[in-house]
């Protein structure tokens, strides 16, 4: 089957854009992950869908970040008002549940010239 | 909060040379322990995972790693590096997150591999 699917995977947008970034999970893994990886860093949570449940929005770095999820499939992560620190590669991840392996997806590179 | 090290930023090996990564945790109580790699433009994979019992497991690729609680270590090891494995490798750490009904990985800051023909 499919894996992790995401796009578009590049995108290059000015300062003060919004931006929309997708993610198409593997069907029938109901968790969703959204995670950033800035040059030469490890990667930093963002936020986490289970199920109907409603989302951890707790490693979201500010609020011009938003992310939706609609049932168990297709999420957005939306960006606001960019800015230049925002610029990284955005990887989305999916798992069957909650604790099992999460398969990542190839990632968005964002950058805010 | 949990937070994962990997001292080696880079480490260089020749091919047919054996490899160790390192990799330490912390945080009060066992969690899911994960070594993934990334290959240059693409996505994140999976090369083993520890959650319980024998402390020495066995992933894809020919790695192992060996999970030491004393230590709070997970290193990655492979007996005979290819040209292939150039890559960069993440430890991580899988832990319930902020409250019931959240989980959430933890990762390193990565190792990164290059490999002398």
């Amino acid at each position: 089957g499919a894996g992790v699917s995401q796009s578009p995977s590049n995108k290059v947008t000015e300062k003060g854009k919004d931006v929309e970034l997708r993610c198409d999970p593997i069907s029938g893994h109901t968790a969703l992950y959204w995670y950033r990886q800035r040059l030469g860093q490890g990667l930093e949570f963002l936020i986490y869908f289970q199920g109907n449940s409603a989302p951890d929005k707790s490693g979201l770095p500010s609020d011009r970040f938003s992310a939706e999820r609609t049932g168990e499939s297709v999420s957005t992560l939306t960006i606001q008002r960019t800015q230049q620190e925002d610029s990284a590669v955005y990887l989305c991840a999916s798992s069957e549940t909650m604790y099992n392996e999460q398969f990542f997806g190839p990632g968005t590179r964002l950058t805010v010239l | 909060a949990q937070s994962v090290t990997q001292p080696d930023i880079h480490i260089t090996v020749s091919e047919g040379a054996s490899l160790e990564l390192r990799c330490n945790y912390s945080y009060g109580a066992t969690p899911y322990l994960f070594w993934y790699v990334q290959s240059p433009g693409q996505g994140l994979q999976l090369l083993l995972k520890y959650f319980s019992g024998d402390t020495l497991v066995q992933g894809i690729k020919g790695f192992e790693a060996e999970f030491k609680r004393s230590q709070s270590s997970f290193n990655l090891r492979k007996p005979s590096v290819h040209w292939s494995d150039a890559a960069e490798y993440f430890c991580a750490v899988g832990l319930p997150y902020s409250g019931a009904g959240s989980y959430q990985l933890t990762f390193g800051k990565g190792t990164k591999l290059s490999v002398i023909p």
